[in-house]
């Protein structure tokens, strides 16, 4: 299948620092990428969906300035989280979709001390 | 928003066992897909389906694009321990940004 590559898979960071996480799609152009948050015992939670060249689209309740989107190319696309705090703390996953199905990146497990 | 209901939650089986799960929702959906999630690891897609009543397999698992296109079931067969895992399903309605809704995902044990 399509590979999709998340970096990075473990953060620890400070509270109130930012971090970025990247997610490219390798073998394939990607016109759509997905972000979703998943708390333990829990699924997919999306966040927002963004495509090449254009503004991301957020889901209700996730704060656009928080949580920065990036999607500058059709293999790559990047989460910003601002300001983080220790509840921002979760896994992160992004999704790929080209002409196929959705593929999704290995997760970055984001820890906020 | 959208829903999905997902079942069982979880599952505690013998090696061996076959295994059924489904997912209904109250929407019609034009795709279904399944997919696979181990710890700490993003869900692998297993089986996706794009016509109703379409049945598809993969191997050892099977999975069905249910007739009113609100429901769709996996079967897995002769389970091994490495099916353990989470499995979710996923739906795609008519939207054009093609974004998926998931279900609550089920927990499959296997006791080897």
């Amino acid at each position: 299948g399509a590979v999709v590559s998340q970096h990075p898979s473990r953060v620890i960071c400070k509270s109130g620092t930012s971090v970025k996480i990247e997610c490219r799609s390798l073998d394939f152009q990607a016109t759509t990428m997905f972000w979703y948050r998943q708390f333990p015992k829990q699924s997919l939670m999306l966040m927002a969906t963004s495509n090449e060249g254009s503004k991301a689209t957020y889901e209700q309740g996730v704060e656009k300035d928080k949580f920065l989107i990036n999607h500058a190319s059709l293999t790559l696309s990047t989460l910003t989280v601002t300001s983080a705090h220790p509840e921002d703390s979760s896994f992160y996953i992004c999704s790929a979709r080209g002409l196929a199905e959705a593929f999704f990146g290995q997760g970055t497990r984001l820890t906020v001390v | 928003g959208q829903q999905l209901n997902q079942s069982p939650q979880s599952m505690f089986i013998q090696e061996g066992e076959d295994v059924s799960m489904n997912c209904t929702s109250s929407s019609i959906f034009n795709t279904w897909l399944w997919y696979k999630q181990d710890p700490g690891e993003g869900p692998v897609l297993l089986i996706a389906l794009y016509k109703a009543g379409e049945l598809t397999s993969n191997g050892r698992l099977t999975a069905q694009f249910g007739i009113t296109r609100k429901d769709s079931f996996l079967n897995i067969s002769a389970s091994i321990p490495s099916d353990v895992g989470i499995y979710f399903c996923a739906g795609r309605g008519s939207s054009n940004t093609g974004k998926l809704i998931f279900g609550q995902g089920t927990t499959l044990q296997v006791k080897p």
